[in-house]
């Protein structure tokens, strides 16, 4: 089955950016989604196929995918965007939903 | 504005069969175009997906729960349901129902809040 890779954490200072990544075999090929996470809420959409942002979602958020690896960038990061983020694949070859094992970024 | 809302019990013995159902509000499963998904989360760690159905009752299970999980739809209620049988304390998790457009590469647009399931004697 498909494998996606992150990092467990990412710390940054208030302000600065934060980049996230998720590693796959050719992941470049996939459309890429991005999850944010607070503690005790569900899951939030952040970024989707690849780098679009759904209604709602801040352009502080913007992704990129290209090689074996996908990236999801915070810029001037907030308070507010401490929390755990994934990464999902759809492989149409295996397991159709994939996702990454989740990255705590951490707001210093 | 779609919501969906997940519920059942939030404990269940081993060996039985846990059932959820998520009640979608907002929107029409039979109108089609999005798959109605099932994703838990075991505490403290990251997504698992468990299966999705379409309005028309095709299903698509992972393969590691698929000899355990059944997913139905009831469009007459607009809801779809999750029964994953012979359970033990490993499918202690937090369940979420979600709904994902089919596309090419679909995404989980909307969530429910999500309900803690503890399998406990």
């Amino acid at each position: 089955s498909y494998v996606l890779t992150q990092p467990p954490s990412v710390s940054v200072a208030p302000g600065q950016t934060a980049r996230i990544t998720c590693g796959g075999n050719n992941i470049g090929s996939k459309s890429v989604h991005w999850y944010q996470q607070k503690p005790g809420q569900a899951p939030v959409l952040v970024v989707y196929d690849d780098s679009d942002r759904p209604s709602g979602i801040p352009e502080r958020f913007s992704g990129s995918n290209s090689g074996n690896t996908a990236t999801l960038t915070i810029s001037r990061v907030e308070a507010g965007d401490e929390a755990d983020y994934y990464c999902q694949v759809w492989d149409s070859s295996s397991d159709p939903v994939v996702f990454g094992g989740g990255t705590k970024l951490t707001v210093l | 504005q779609v919501q969906l809302q997940e519920s059942g019990p939030g404990l269940v013995k081993p060996s039985q069969t846990l059932s959820l159902t998520c009640t979608v509000s907002g929107g029409s499963i039979s109108s089609g175009g999005y798959y109605w998904s099932w994703i838990r989360q075991h505490p403290g760690k990251g997504l698992e997906w468990i299966g999705y159905i379409y309005y028309s009752g095709s299903t698509y299970y992972n393969p590691s729960l698929k000899s355990r999980v059944t997913i139905s739809v009831d469009t007459s209620k607009n809801q779809f349901s999750l029964k994953l049988s012979s359970v033990t304390a490993a499918d202690t998790a937090v369940y979420y129902c979600a709904r994902a457009l089919v596309v090419v590469s679909p995404s989980f647009d909307y969530w429910g809040q999500g309900t803690l399931v503890t399998v406990s004697s």
